[in-house]
Formats: C-alpha cells, structure tokens, sequence
C-alpha cells in the first residue's frame, strides 16, 4: 500500500519543548516538503528537500528544524522557538512522472 | 514570485446545480497548476492538473477545469453539484517539476440539498 505515512495524528506540546513530527514514504520520490496550514491562511511552505542530504527553506521556517538522512523519511521538529506552534502540518512528497504532490493525512500540533 | 489567488472564501450551490470555483495564478514561464480537495481533520486529495495540451482538464469525482492563458485562470467546475462534494478547495501552481507547490488560501464549498 504506496503512500505518505504521518504520525501522530494528534500532538500535544508543553511550553518549551521540542517536538518532532514523522513523516514517511514509500512511493520513491525524491522531494519532500512540510506545509502549515492555519485556518484562512492557506498552506504555508515550512521546508523542502529535493535530494537525500539535502534541504531549503521555505517561507516560514523560523523556529522549525528538518534532516533528511534517507530518502523515504523528512521529520520536522517544532522547537521552542517557534512562537505559536498550534496549527496542522502537512507532509507531501513528488517525483517521478506524476508533477503533483502527494499528501500525509496531517499532524495536528496542540500547545497545552 | 508564484502566487494564488482564490477570490471566493465561500462558495454556496444548490444540489444539482453547475458549480465554479475560481483560482488565478502569476508564474514566470510556463505553469503547472493542480487544484486539491480537503476534507476536515484530512491531507489533501489531488483532483486534476494542467501541464500541457487541451485547455479543459478533468478530474477525479466528475470535476473539471479550464486554463485560460490570457487571463491566467484555472477555474475549478462541475456540471451538477453534489452535496457530497461539500469541502475545502485549493488551487496550486508551481513553474517547473519538482519547485514546492504555492498554494491559494483556500474556497470553502458548501453544496445545500
């Protein structure tokens, strides 16, 4: 069963701690990206890796951290300098011959 | 800089009745454009794209879309709306395979029995 893989779906977070979001997939694609998604404000680019080792900034990528040691794996880690955390995150990955992206079924981050 | 623009937060339609969802796009070069389906607490769920070819693309679920160069609009379309396609629309353009998608803040469908 080829997909996106996101885990937890629900995430409780304390003031001061660093998180850190999973995001799997098996489809062999070489790009993957996180996305925050905040009620009418759209999808907003956190980070983005196009090769193994490798990744870029998004547009919002203060206070968030990612590695991508392997190819089927991008986790994201909230830390605690992101000031407002509490929001949804997506996890989305693209390649080979299909120029859309795939979706994770989200994370949604809660700060308590 | 790509950007979205979704002019509608809202959209209503009766059941049965044709539906339009309105997306433009500014790219340099030529664009990619994707419109996604959400539901609540859901990923998004890929409906239909444009690369090339025929101006009129469809879709998964009976959703069509035409791209129209000189306007540089995608506007999302169904002949008879179903209450079952009552979700959260987005419209997405990138400029070459592989670039992060950017996305349109998003038009809320509400299909009405």
């Amino acid at each position: 069963d080829g997909g996106i893989t996101q885990s937890p779906k629900y995430l409780f977070r304390k003031e001061g701690q660093n998180v850190t979001l999973s995001c799997e997939q098996n489809l062999n694609h070489d790009a993957m990206y996180w996305y925050r998604q905040d009620p009418g404000q759209g999808l907003r680019l956190i980070y983005y890796s196009q090769i193994v080792n490798d990744f870029q900034k998004g547009d919002i990528a203060e206070g968030y951290s990612v590695s991508r040691e392997k190819k089927e794996s991008f986790p994201l880690t909230v830390t605690s300098a992101q000031k407002n955390p509490t929001a949804f995150y997506l996890c989305a990955s693209s390649g080979g011959e299909s120029a859309e992206a795939f979706f994770g079924q989200g994370t949604r981050l809660t700060v308590v | 800089a790509q950007s979205v623009a979704q002019p509608e937060d809202q959209v209503n339609v009766a059941e049965g009745n044709p539906l339009t969802v309105k997306c433009t796009y500014s790219v340099s070069g030529n664009p990619y454009l994707f419109w996604y389906v959400q539901y609540p607490n859901r990923g998004l769920q890929f409906l239909l794209k444009y690369i090339t070819g025929d101006n009129l693309v469809k879709g998964s679920y009976g959703f069509e879309a035409e791209f129209n160069k000189s306007q540089t609009s995608f506007h999302l379309k169904k002949p008879s709306a179903l209450v079952s396609d009552s979700a959260l629309y987005f419209c997405a353009v990138r400029d070459m395979s592989n670039t992060p998608l950017v996305f349109g803040k998003g038009t809320r469908l509400s299909v009405i029995a």
